[in-house]
């Protein structure tokens, strides 16, 4: 069965320290892995897709990487800003709807 | 509009009736997703849709649930005899097309629906 498990479910940082999420996933065959922010009552925004081991994307204070077994968001020197929850997914191949990890928690304390 | 437009933004309705969700995706993607999530839970994959091809229904949680999207644009989910176990936001997203790179998804803010 595809799946996909984030971890820590939640963390808090202090301002400017910087630390990674993780998102392990199982699937029989991975189409692109997608990486989400979303604030609180809000929807989810995209941040990156990453399709291929070895991908690095950047945005800001973020980076993404993946391997064949899981992704790593990186958060370096965070801002009280940076605080949401952050959602990873998986597009299979031959499939189109996302699967979506239960997200991790991010707090910033200023 | 610049983004994926949902209405009504929240939905109080008694356990029973029948609610309608609306979505409008960006204008030119012809991929379109609705999700469910639930309190605590991560998003559950619905139903999409792909231009004219029949859609993908196979995360429908029951035939209580149905959606239609009309002239490949707006997009309609229904809920008959809501159930409290219904209760959850309902997110739309839209892609420029499926299948392909570059298919990443944009939602809209979400529709939270509580059955009472």
């Amino acid at each position: 069965e595809d799946q996909v498990t984030q971890s820590p479910e939640a963390l808090r940082l202090q301002e400017g320290e910087s630390s990674s999420l993780n998102c392990s996933y199982t699937v029989s065959g991975l189409r692109g892995l997608f990486w989400y922010r979303q604030d609180p009552g809000k929807g989810p925004e995209f941040l990156f897709t990453l399709y291929s081991a070895g991908e690095e994307k950047e945005k800001e204070r973020l980076k993404a990487t993946l391997t064949k077994k899981e992704s790593f968001l990186h958060i370096t020197a965070p801002k009280p800003e940076d605080s949401a929850t952050y959602l990873c997914a998986v597009q299979i191949q031959g499939a189109q709807k996302l699967v979506f990890g239960q997200g991790t928690r991010l707090t910033i304390n200023p | 509009g610049a983004g994926v437009s949902q209405s009504p933004s929240n939905k109080v309705t008694e356990k029973g009736k029948d609610v309608e969700l609306r979505c409008d995706p960006i204008s030119g993607h012809t991929a379109l997703y609705w999700y469910r999530q639930s309190l605590g839970q991560g998003l559950e994959f619905l139903i999409y849709f792909q231009g004219n091809s029949a859609p993908d229904k196979s995360g429908l949680p029951s035939d209580r649930f149905s959606a239609e999207r009309t002239g490949g644009s707006v997009s309609t989910l229904t809920i008959q005899r809501t159930q409290q176990e219904d209760s959850a936001v309902y997110l739309c997203a839209s892609s420029l097309r499926g299948g392909s790179p570059n298919t990443e998804a944009f939602f809209g803010q979400g529709t939270r629906l509580t059955v009472v």
